[in-house]
């Protein structure tokens, strides 16, 4: 087990650009959460799937943003039409659900640059 | 006002020295709550995870929660310049949703 990974580690695109994120979460994780830090802050939740289902989204999530998880097994997020505001690192994490526990791991992040 | 407060420090320590981080929150609902370092430009890794009320302790770490106060802390024992990060508590209701509510991170400094 290699614990979460996300593709690719940067991204630089230039304003207006379409992009995509991908995570690969802990194998046998049925939840998988996708988030946004920003330099000085806390990761801010923006999507969570419990398998391939997506159950809950931030108002953060503005109609450019989209997440998919296809089968319930890997997950992207899609960022249309980018502006300077999006860059940000993007943070995947998952998790496996049991009586009284819900430790989510994180990958290591996508760093987004808008220019 | 934020639903979690976590002093952003910088908090610089000699090496040895006993660390005390903490957040306070304001939602009596939360249950989950959870401990993270986080080194520059890397993803989160997980330190402490409790459930409900009580201590946990684990190596030279030491969680508390304390919900009568809405205050939880991570006792950093032995500090060593290894443990210099970011330090994130999160936190999630029991029910209704999923969604954890990070703290803006305590930088730490432990200093040779």
């Amino acid at each position: 087990d290699t614990g979460v990974s996300q593709d690719p580690r940067h991204k630089i695109t230039k304003r207006g650009q379409n992009v995509t994120f991908r995570c690969d979460p802990i194998s046998e994780h049925n939840r998988l959460y996708w988030y946004r830090q920003t330099l000085g802050q806390g990761p801010e939740f923006l999507t969570y799937f419990q398998n391939e289902a997506q159950l809950e989204k931030s108002r953060l999530l503005s109609d450019r943003f989209s997440a998919e998880r296809p089968k319930g097994s890997f997950s992207t997020l899609e960022i249309q039409r980018t502006e300077q505001g999006d860059s940000a690192m993007y943070l995947c994490a998952s998790s496996l659900t049991g009586p009284s526990t819900d430790t989510q791991y994180f990958g290591p992040g996508t760093r987004l640059t808008v220019l | 006002q934020k639903e979690v407060e976590q002093d952003p420090g910088p908090l610089s320590v000699p090496e040895g020295a006993i660390v005390s981080l903490n957040c306070t929150y304001s939602n009596s609902a939360f249950q989950y709550f959870m401990w993270y370092r986080q080194y520059s430009r890397k993803g989160p890794e997980l330190l402490m995870y409790t459930y409900s009320s009580g201590n946990k302790e684990d190596g030279r770490f030491t969680a508390q929660v304390d919900k009568s106060s809405k205050y939880i802390s991570l006792f950093i024992r032995d500090s060593q310049p290894s443990d210099s990060a970011t330090y994130l508590c999160a936190m999630r209701r029991t029910s209704g949703t999923y969604k954890y509510i990070f703290g803006t991170g305590t930088r730490l400094k432990v200093l040779a």
